[in-house]
């Protein structure tokens, strides 16, 4: 099971980012992301499409319809500059986690 | 506070065995429900899943190295224990081990940077 995402994402402090995550039917599966800093490991932001993990800021949200997963950041601030990864659990085959290719958000 | 912290050779030799140990602490391998995954990186490059153990013995491995990874479990002493055989320079990167939520990882150790070089 394939993830695809766009390799980078720009957006000017306090507008909004919105990273896609595209797979066949990923409507029928449940979505996670993650966020990855520069030399740090990931941290959970997003899981079952649309929850947040306790800490995590209500400007991190997210949505799953059809073909694309979708993480939308609000009011961008410049500690958001990261690498971001979708992740879906592949139960037809790898029977384990499959991760996206990865998002470059960059911070204007 | 659950921590995770992976530890072992930070510099292999192509064609030895790795063995990366994870140590946990805040909640126990042997508890019902638990899983522990291991994920590496390559430098500059996505995630990528490798292996995972449940706190049954199920243990998961990626497809395309399962013929060269095993993992286990030592209850006392709370850890989970990854092995991969035939390491070669393009294994290099860093190594997380992971504790599994219900499809997703919910928390990630610091994670170790493995060389493999001669």
């Amino acid at each position: 099971y394939v993830l695809t995402q766009p390799p980078s994402v720009s957006v000017a402090p306090g507008q909004t980012a919105r990273i896609t995550c595209g797979g066949n039917d990923i409507g029928n599966k449940r979505v996670h992301w993650y966020q990855q800093r520069p030399g740090q490991a990931p941290i959970l932001v997003v899981y079952e499409d649309d929850d947040r993990p306790s800490g995590i800021p209500e400007r991190f949200s997210g949505s799953n319809l059809g073909n694309t997963a979708t993480l939308t950041i609000s009011r961008v601030e410049a500690g958001d500059e990261a690498d971001f990864y979708c992740q879906v659990w592949d139960t037809d085959t790898v029977h384990g986690p499959v991760f996206g290719t990865g998002t470059r958000v960059s911070v204007l | 506070q659950i921590t995770l912290k992976e530890s072992g050779p930070t510099l292999v030799k192509p064609t030895q065995t790795l063995t990366l140990s994870c140590t946990l602490s805040g909640f126990s391998i042997s508890s019902g429900g638990e899983g522990v995954g291991w994920i590496r990186q390559a430098p500059g490059k996505a995630l990528e899943w490798l292996a995972l153990i449940y706190w049954d013995d199920t243990v998961r491995y990626s497809p395309s190295l399962h013929n060269r990874l095993t993992v286990t479990k030592s209850t006392s002493r709370n850890q989970v224990v990854l092995t991969m055989t035939h390491m070669e320079p393009v294994d290099t990167g860093t190594y997380y081990c992971g504790r599994l939520g219900n499809s997703w990882v919910a928390d990630w150790g610091q994670g170790i940077l493995v060389t493999v070089s001669s």
